[in-house]
């Protein structure tokens, strides 16, 4: 157990509908990161966020959205779905000393979205 | 665009033998470089974070080495056993300032009893 909880871990929706996918870092990271793998695709970083501030962008499309709340819990918003958007969403803390990029990443289990 | 490559995409290895794969990545502007094992069903685990050049971490059987200046990392399993059987992930983060790891497509491992 990484200590990183995601809600919900299965989520069936059909295209055109709107998701929240919430995530709660480890107590004391600061930082965190969604990531987004697809069938045909490896593990995409999506946005990453630092003590509520959006901190690095990757391949988000614009029809996602994420936030980071003064409690550190995360939230990625999936709205006019599409076929494609089908995948397992994982989403990562870690703590930041000397640059979030030299601390290993805690992954939580992911949440399963299947868009019909 | 960043290229990170992982080779082999997969290998099957007797159980009891060392084996090793590669991780690619550009070798200017480099930051960091993390390991992650990913076992089936379970989410990445983080496994090393090499930053300097000649890195060599270990854990338990596992180590890994890093050279940056020819843009390489190796991962090396010693005495492989039936649960190292897992896709392993390599994690490179350039230094333009955004910290975001990009991911190698894994090598998928399986150990063979």
């Amino acid at each position: 157990d990484s200590g990183v909880t995601q809600t919900p871990k299965h989520l069936i929706t059909a295209t055109g509908q709107r998701v929240t996918l919430r995530c709660s870092p480890r107590s004391g990271d600061l930082s965190v990161y969604w990531y987004q793998q697809s069938l045909d695709q490896g593990l995409q970083f999506l946005i990453q966020y630092y003590n509520g501030e959006e901190r690095a962008k990757g391949n988000i499309l614009e029809r996602f959205s994420a936030q980071q709340f003064p409690d550190l819990h995360s939230e990625l918003n999936l709205s006019s779905l599409e076929l494609g958007d089908s995948a397992l969403y994982f989403c990562a803390s870690s703590v930041v000393e000397g640059g979030t990029g030299y601390n290993e990443q805690f992954f939580g289990p992911g949440t399963r979205l299947t868009v019909l | 665009i960043l290229n990170v490559e992982q080779s082999p995409q997969s290998l099957h290895v007797q159980e009891g033998d060392s084996t090793n794969f590669t991780c690619s990545f550009p070798s200017s502007n480099f930051y960091a470089l993390h390991w992650y094992r990913w076992e089936t069903a379970k989410s990445p685990e983080a496994l090393f974070v090499m930053t300097l050049n000649g890195d060599e971490k270990k854990k338990g059987r596992i180590s890994a080495t890093l050279n940056t200046k020819e843009g390489y990392s190796y991962l090396y399993i010693k005495g492989s056993q039936p649960e190292d059987s897992a896709t392993y992930l390599c994690a490179f983060i350039s230094n333009f300032g955004n910290e975001k790891l990009t991911f190698g497509t894994g090598t998928r491992l399986t150990i063979i009893p």
